[in-house]
């Protein structure tokens, strides 16, 4: 059965601090790995990760991928009180018509 | 463009009552999933449609049903309530056309079910 384990399940830092959060997965024909935050209610798309080893950036976030390990993580510099929220991680197969989600990672960035 | 709208944003119900979600998807998308998040399981997969056709089905009981219409809208219904059934219910949305990929995920319907 495909699964995705989230790490730390939460953190709390002080705004400034650089922080890593790890996605390790197994599934069937892996296709993509996403990351979403969600801040109240609605998930938001981060990144979609298809290839080993190319990072993918957005301002202060970045996210890589390992697919001969089955990890990824992101990575969140210079953090901000906004940046407090769940940070979502999912795969999907080749042939699936569903995102399989971890547990999530619950960040607070304390002022 | 509009986004993903979901109706209504909060019910409560009680135990045995039925209850019906609805799902608007953002235009041009053909593809909606459902999902339902709790603290303890987060986000689970509950099914997924394309072209009034479900695709794709999850580990839920027969209670748990949904359909998609012409206009790529879409409904979810439970029946027959119990507690556990209290979740954040978020629908997403995706053009759909291969595999699942980008999902773009409405507010949400926060069901209470005492």
């Amino acid at each position: 059965e495909d699964k995705v384990v989230q790490s730390p399940l939460s953190l709390v830092v002080h705004e400034g601090d650089t922080v890593t959060l790890n996605c390790s997965y197994e599934v069937t024909n892996f296709r993509s790995l996403l990351w979403y935050k969600q801040e109240k209610k609605a998930p938001t798309f981060l990144f979609m990760l298809t290839s080993s080893g190319i990072e993918k950036k957005s301002g202060r976030l970045s996210s890589i991928l390992d697919k001969k390990e089955l990890f990824s993580i992101l990575n969140i510099t210079a953090t901000q009180t906004g940046d407090s929220a769940i940070y979502l991680c999912a795969v999907v197969g080749w042939g699936a018509q569903k995102l399989v989600f971890g547990q999530g990672t619950r960040l607070t960035i304390n002022p | 463009k509009a986004g993903v709208t979901q109706t209504p944003r909060y019910l409560i119900k009680t135990r045995g009552q039925q209850v019906t979600l609805s799902c608007s998807p953002i235009s041009g998308h053909r593809s909606v999933s459902w999902y339902q998040q709790t603290p303890g399981q987060g986000l689970q997969f509950l099914f997924e449609y394309f072209s009034e056709t479900q695709r794709n089905k999850g580990n839920f009981p027969g209670r748990f049903s949904g359909r998609q219409f012409s206009n790529s809208r879409s409904e979810m219904n439970v029946s027959t309530l119990e507690l556990g059934d209290s979740a954040l219910y978020l629908c997403a949305s995706s053009l759909g056309a291969g595999d699942a990929g980008e999902l773009f995920f409405g507010e949400g319907s926060r069901l209470t079910v005492l």
